[in-house]
């Protein structure tokens, strides 16, 4: 059975950089397309971007093209989302998922504030 | 990058009756669609995954249909514990993934 676990919950200031983390386990990381969802609050769920740890292959949405990077290290079977310069309206949740089978990490929640 | 429209974005509806949501996608999507449950404070749970197919361990009271552009999640009874939002997902994987905006279901 697969199981994502994800880093704990973030409070930065505006400009701060931030990198969260994503650890699986019960299937082989490289041969699974594996991504990020946002959930703003009150809202719905928006797909960020996906990778294939395999190769890399990195896809984002328009959206969040050029505003964040997700990569994967194949040694330890984790993922990451990683910002260089926060925003507040980049406070919400995030989780990491497998977007065919439908795993889910239990969600980390980021607060931008000053 | 594929749009998913769902609709309704609300409905209620009395305990026992049958409801049904839509999603219509912006291009063909063969049968790669899944529809997710969400509770307030938790990560979505997968009901069905391509197009029609149950996941384990959900109640046979869900079911899915549908295949290219148009896809319905029905709810044959509706029960007290499947207040919650529903999400559909196309996952064809030419693109990015995208969500349907959600339906949030009320229990009158």
């Amino acid at each position: 059975e697969a199981q994502l676990v994800q880093s704990g919950a973030e409070v930065k200031k505006p400009g701060e950089s931030l990198k969260i983390s994503c650890k699986v386990s019960g299937y082989r990381f490289d041969d699974y397309w594996i991504g990020w969802v946002r959930q703003m609050p009150g809202k719905g769920l928006e797909w960020m971007g996906i990778i294939y740890p395999g190769d890399s292959d990195t896809k984002y949405s328009p959206s969040f093209q050029g505003q964040v990077t997700i990569s994967a290290d194949k040694s330890i079977s984790t993922v990451y989302l990683q910002w260089t310069s926060l925003k507040a309206s980049d406070t919400a949740i995030y989780y990491c998922a497998r977007p065919v089978d439908g795993d889910w990490g239990q969600g980390t929640l980021v607060t931008v504030s000053s | 990058d594929i749009q998913m429209t769902q609709s309704p974005s609300t409905l209620s509806a009395p305990v026992g009756d049958r409801v049904t949501i839509t999603c219509r996608a912006s291009q063909s999507i063969n049968k790669y669609l899944a529809w997710y449950q969400q509770k307030p404070g938790k990560a979505p749970k997968l009901l069905i995954y391509e197009a029609s197919s149950l996941e384990s361990g959900v109640p046979s009271r869900f079911s899915g249909s549908g295949f290219g552009t148009d896809f319905t999640l029905t709810i044959t009874s509706l029960q007290p514990d499947d207040s919650a939002t529903f999400y559909c997902q196309q996952y064809d994987l030419f693109s990015v993934p995208t969500f349907g905006q959600g339906t949030k279901v009320e229990i009158k």
